[in-house]
């Protein structure tokens, strides 16, 4: 699975749109680009996926580069509940290690 | 349904006892696995199971045993505690691993070993 790159930490003012950059320049064909966050002291939680086209749920929107090398979660209008670890992971369809990274700290402020 | 359940919650343990951390799940999934989460290392594979009977090595598997007798459980092994393996322990599950069915997880087991 391609190895992802992300800032370690963000500030964001609520109301405000949060965009959270994911760096995966070593991603292949069919290779998902996935994102979870985790609140603190709670189990990882999904956000939403995607492979080339952009994808939007009730919780956020992706947004995948033509190139593939690059994304970004955009949580609209971020709020307290927001403030968690964000983690970007990449992987293809085969058996496989999902392997998570860091993460980035997304700190909301009122 | 109740989606991935762990338990205990918490447990303390000396060095040299064993326990299982056990790992439930009600939605069919074939994908199982357990990852630990120390501070500042994120999250880092244990062990995965592709369905039952099948299981295989993650990142850091060393210390620790699972076996697969049923879809449903995933149960994690320490046959004898280290203070190396206090730690929060998550299990997630997905529905199948040659797809793109995004990881469940448990809301973990919080170990000290002393």
């Amino acid at each position: 699975d391609a190895k992802t790159t992300q800032p370690p930490s963000m500030d964001c003012a609520e109301g405000r749109a949060a965009n959270l950059p994911c760096n995966h320049s070593t991603i292949s064909g069919n290779e998902y680009v996935y994102w979870y966050r985790q609140i603190h002291s709670q189990g990882p939680q999904y956000i939403i996926h995607g492979l080339k086209n952009n994808e939007t749920n009730e919780m956020a929107s992706l947004i995948i580069t033509e190139d593939r090398k690059s994304s970004t979660l955009i949580l609209p209008h971020a709020t307290l509940r927001d403030t968690a670890v964000y983690y970007c992971i990449v992987r293809g369809t085969s058996y496989g290690k999902l392997t998570f990274g860091q993460g980035t700290i997304l700190t909301v402020h009122p | 349904n109740a989606g991935v359940t762990q338990t205990p919650k918490f447990q303390v343990l000396k060095t040299g006892q064993s326990m299982t951390l056990q790992c439930a799940q009600d939605m069919n999934h074939e994908y199982m696995s357990w990852y630990r989460q120390d501070p500042g290392m994120g999250l880092r594979l244990i062990h995965y199971s592709v369905g039952a009977g099948i299981t295989d090595q993650g990142e850091v598997p060393n210390g620790y045993n699972v076996s697969r007798s049923t879809t449903e459980d995933f149960p994690l092994r320490l046959l004898s505690a280290a203070p190396s393996q206090t730690s929060v322990y998550f299990c997630a599950s997905r529905r199948g691993d040659r797809d793109n069915s995004p990881l469940h997880f448990g809301n973990g087991t919080r170990l000290t070993v002393t």
